[in-house]
């Protein structure tokens, strides 16, 4: 069975800064790995995925993110935070079963920016 | 081109009644998951369809089903409501069944009194 654990449910960042959100995830076969970021009363948008190829991936909005198979994390990086930034971020793993795909998120992290 | 839309946007029901909500695929997306997002969670994967047909289930009671109609769109049905079924409930469209891209709608919160 696949999981994921992200690390802190709330980071908090000042503008400018660097933004750090920690995935760890389990898989007992190759992972594909998402993060999505979730605004206010709003649905789910894709910021980037690893599906096998380069591991580092880059994504909308300036985010990045590692696959780092010795470590079992896909962790999400932006260089510079900005204030539109605050959200919350979601990492999902999936794996084919099936024929069907489901996407298995961890809890979320709440991103603060601070002016 | 519309994205995915799912309604009605709130929804408050009473412990026992039955409820259907309802989602809109983008236009050539044949695939549909539902997912439940309980405050403070991250979502929990419900359903998904593909063709009509169901090809995955989550971990929910049979109080949960759903379908998927010629057009593609589909509707989430929930018997016998509790508290816990408190949540707002996403669908997401894909053009298939695979490890496709899933696009999701802005949700149904349902509140459960």
């Amino acid at each position: 069975a696949q999981s994921v654990t992200q690390l802190g449910s709330h980071v908090s960042v000042s503008e400018g800064a660097l933004v750090l959100l920690r995935c760890n995830y389990s898989s007992s076969v190759p992972p594909y790995l998402f993060w999505y970021v979730q605004y206010p009363n709003q649905g789910l948008q894709l910021l980037l995925k690893y599906t096998s190829a380069a591991t580092l991936v880059k994504g909308i909005n300036g985010f990045e993110a590692e696959f780092k198979k010795s470590e079992t994390s896909f962790h999400l990086t932006k260089p510079s935070a900005h204030m539109s930034d605050a959200a919350e971020y979601f990492c999902a793993v999936t794996t084919p079963q099936g024929g069907s795909e489901k996407l298995v998120f961890g809890k979320g992290t709440k991103l603060t920016v601070n002016p | 081109d519309a994205g995915v839309t799912q309604s009605p946007t709130h929804l408050i029901k009473t412990r026992g009644q039955h409820v259907t909500l309802r989602c809109s695929p983008i236009s050539g997306h044949k695939s549909v998951s539902w997912y439940q997002q309980v405050l403070g969670q991250g979502p929990q994967f419900i359903f998904q369809y593909y063709e009509k047909e169901e090809r995955g289930r989550g971990n929910f009671p049979d109080r949960f089903s759903a379908r998927q109609f010629p057009n593609y769109s589909s509707e989430l049905n929930v018997n016998a409501l509790l508290l816990g079924d408190s949540a707002l409930y996403l669908c997401a469209s894909s053009l298939a069944a695979g490890l496709d891209e899933q696009f999701f709608g802005p949700g149904t919160r349902l509140t459960v009194l």
